[in-house]
Order: structure tokens, then C-alpha cells, then sequence
């Protein structure tokens, strides 16, 4: 069975560009959350969508939007960008829904350079 | 807001040694916990899970136990492998999942032959 897929692997943008990063679920699992892995801040929650809506986001401003399709798969889109967004962008999906175990599993991410 | 610690090392150990990564957490309700590791130039490896205190998870000789009591999730590990180089990350989930994982700093653990 597939994994998580992101692509690309690598994204090199100018600050002020825009970024879009994608993010394929494993079969069956509809809920995708999007994390941002900068160095020295850890891992942080982005974005969860689940069954084609945006359910939460954490406590990052709104140039950082996404979205889900019908297929599930899932697009992060990063506008104006500035250097200090260059991080590791992680996705991660489980099956749908509220859920008391809610194990994630991530993709390999896609490194993107701001400069 | 809910919060995860662990030590962030490097840890530095010699190979068949034993291993302790220790975490500690707080959160509202009762989380389900975890432990992902990440090797270098990967995306994040689900290790083991608990749901509910006094669960033990265990997966490729690593087990952690839920203590509710001392809000602890503890990571051991019998005798380390070279293999086992890399980066663990404690976490937990709260509210279904609504906020995703929250997660500690990570614990880089090197292993010498």
C-alpha cells in the first residue's frame, strides 16, 4: 500500500513569491494535516482538513492557506513568502473524522528555501 | 495549552547499551500519545502508541508505557543498534485530533559501534 506522497521534494522561491506544496494521503484516509518544521521551533500544526473542508489551523497568519480536493488529496499554499518560512513542510494523514487514536502518518516533506 | 517535553540531547550511547529518552506532557482530557522517529533526511516514522493510561506500546524492542499519574510517556529501548540513530520525537493528540499532534523538541540519539 502507498504511503503519504508530497511533492516536490525541493522548492527554491524568492521572498515574496508564492509556494504551493502537494500532498497525497494514504488510500482511505480522508483527514490531512499540513506541519511546519523550522530549525530550532520543532514541529508545528499548520492546517487539518477533513472531508474536502479546512477544520482548524494552528497559530499561523492567513498567507498560509491550502485546500482538499475530492480526491483528498491536499495543496498548502504559501503567499508573500519571507525568509523565515524556508522550513521542512510535512503532511500527514489519518482516517477521517474526530478520532480517539488518530495516529498520523507523514510523508517524506518537501524542503522549501526562501532567499 | 497542551504541551510536550522531552530532553533534546544529543544522547550519545554505545552500541547494546540501554536506552531512556524521557517525556513528560500536559493537556486537558485524556490524550492519546506517541512516539515518531525521524532518520536523517526522512519524514516522520510512526514508533508506538498508547490510548489510555497504563498501555504499554512497544514496536522493534522499543516500549513506552502511559502514566497518567506522573503525565509521563517514557521511551526505552533494551540493548541500541547503530540502526537506531536518529531523531525521537514524543507527542500527543487531544480533542479527536482537532488541533493535530503536538509534539516535543525531538531527542537526537547517536549510537557508536
Amino acid at each position: 500500500e502507498a504511503g503519504v506522497t508530497q511533492s516536490p521534494t525541493h522548492l527554491i522561491k524568492t521572498r515574496g513569491q508564492q509556494a504551493t506544496l502537494r500532498c497525497s494521503p494514504i488510500s482511505g484516509h480522508t483527514s490531512v494535516y499540513w506541519y511546519q518544521q523550522a530549525l530550532g521551533l520543532g514541529l508545528q500544526f499548520l492546517l487539518w482538513y477533513d472531508e474536502g473542508e479546512e477544520r482548524n489551523r494552528g497559530n499561523f497568519p492567513p498567507r498560509f492557506s491550502g485546500r482538499q480536493f475530492p480526491n483528498y488529496s491536499s495543496e498548502l499554499n504559501v503567499n508573500a513568502l519571507e525568509l523565515e518560512d524556508s522550513a521542512l513542510y510535512l503532511c500527514a494523514s489519518r482516517v477521517g473524522g474526530l478520532a480517539k487514536i488518530g495516529e498520523q502518518y507523514f510523508g517524506p516533506g518537501t524542503r522549501l528555501t526562501v532567499t | 495549552g497542551d504541551s510536550v517535553t522531552q530532553m533534546e540531547g544529543p544522547v550519545t550511547l554505545s552500541e547494546e547499551a540501554f536506552l531512556t529518552i524521557n517525556c513528560t506532557y500536559t493537556a486537558t482530557g485524556y490524550p492519546s500519545l506517541f512516539w515518531y522517529v525521524q532518520y536523517p533526511g526522512e519524514g516522520l516514522q510512526l514508533l508506538l502508541k498508547a490510548t489510555k493510561a497504563d498501555d504499554k506500546g512497544s514496536n522493534k524492542g522499543f516500549e513506552a508505557t502511559y502514566r497518567k499519574e506522573t503525565t509521563s510517556f517514557h521511551l526505552e529501548k533494551g540493548s541500541v543498534q547503530v540502526s537506531d540513530s536518529a531523531v525521537y520525537f514524543c507527542a500527543l493528540t487531544a480533542r479527536g485530533g482537532a488541533d493535530g499532534l503536538t509534539f516535543g523538541k525531538g531527542t537526537h540519539l547517536i549510537i557508536q559501534p
